[in-house]
């Protein structure tokens, strides 16, 4: 139980292009997902918290407006990359939690690659 | 957020061998949990502690914590090369209640040799 899927695996893109990721909690329900990013041989880092049918929270130092987040299900979060950069590629990552408690279930990641 | 630090940041052993990994952390907490992550996949879940516990122990795996020097370890007995992995700890801070963002240590490479 709690698999957590995630879709794309891998984006090549163009500079300027916008993309969404997929973040779907598959065989439970996920008031609360949580979206992180790790560049090449670094850890992860919180890029904020997605919360069903309200607006997400975002860490110090992320563009709320770059990183555009909707959960409007209780078992789908959306990552949407606005005019994305070559600075932006990266390894994003989701994860989520069965009734609001550790641990969290990840996806398998997100590789964006901005050209 | 901060994060912690975990050393050694790789490690290589022969199969068979024991595979000790450790882990500090700045802030108060409510968990710690260790997490592996295969080259270019996702975290798989590998054992949470609570504050309130010392020690706990999951099929090979073993893993302690001293919130006194807000430190954990992670150890693996038996290494298979199956086990060839990053390893993170990852902690939560205490706050209301529900769930909350994880911050992760940077982690440590473990090569088994076969």
């Amino acid at each position: 139980g709690a698999v957590v899927s995630q879709h794309p695996s891998r984006v090549i893109c163009k500079s300027g292009t916008s993309v969404k990721i997929e973040c779907r909690s598959l065989d439970f329900q996920a008031t609360t997902m949580f979206w992180y990013r790790q560049f090449p041989k670094q850890s992860l880092m919180l890029m904020a918290t997605s919360n069903e049918g309200s607006k997400a929270t975002y860490e110090q130092g992320v563009e709320k407006d770059k990183f555009l987040i909707n959960h409007a299900s209780l078992t789908l979060s959306t990552l949407t990359v606005t005019s994305a950069h070559p600075e932006d590629s990266s390894f994003y990552i989701c994860s989520a939690t069965q009734g609001g408690r550790q641990p969290q279930h990840f996806g398998d990641g997100t590789r964006l690659s901005i050209l | 957020s901060q994060q912690g630090e975990e050393d050694p940041q790789a490690l290589s052993i022969q199969e068979g061998e024991n595979a000790t990994m450790n882990c500090s952390y700045k802030t108060s907490i409510n968990n710690l949990q260790w997490y592996r992550q295969n080259s270019g996949r996702g975290l798989v879940h590998l054992i949470l502690i609570r504050s309130n516990e010392r020690e706990k122990h999951s099929g090979r795996l073993r893993v302690t914590l001293d919130t006194s020097k807000k430190s954990s370890s992670l150890l693996i007995t038996a290494s298979r090369a199956a086990d060839t992995a990053s390893y993170f700890c990852a902690t939560d801070a205490i706050s209301g209640g529900g769930a909350d963002g994880l911050t992760f240590g940077k982690g440590t490479h473990l090569i088994i040799q076969p």
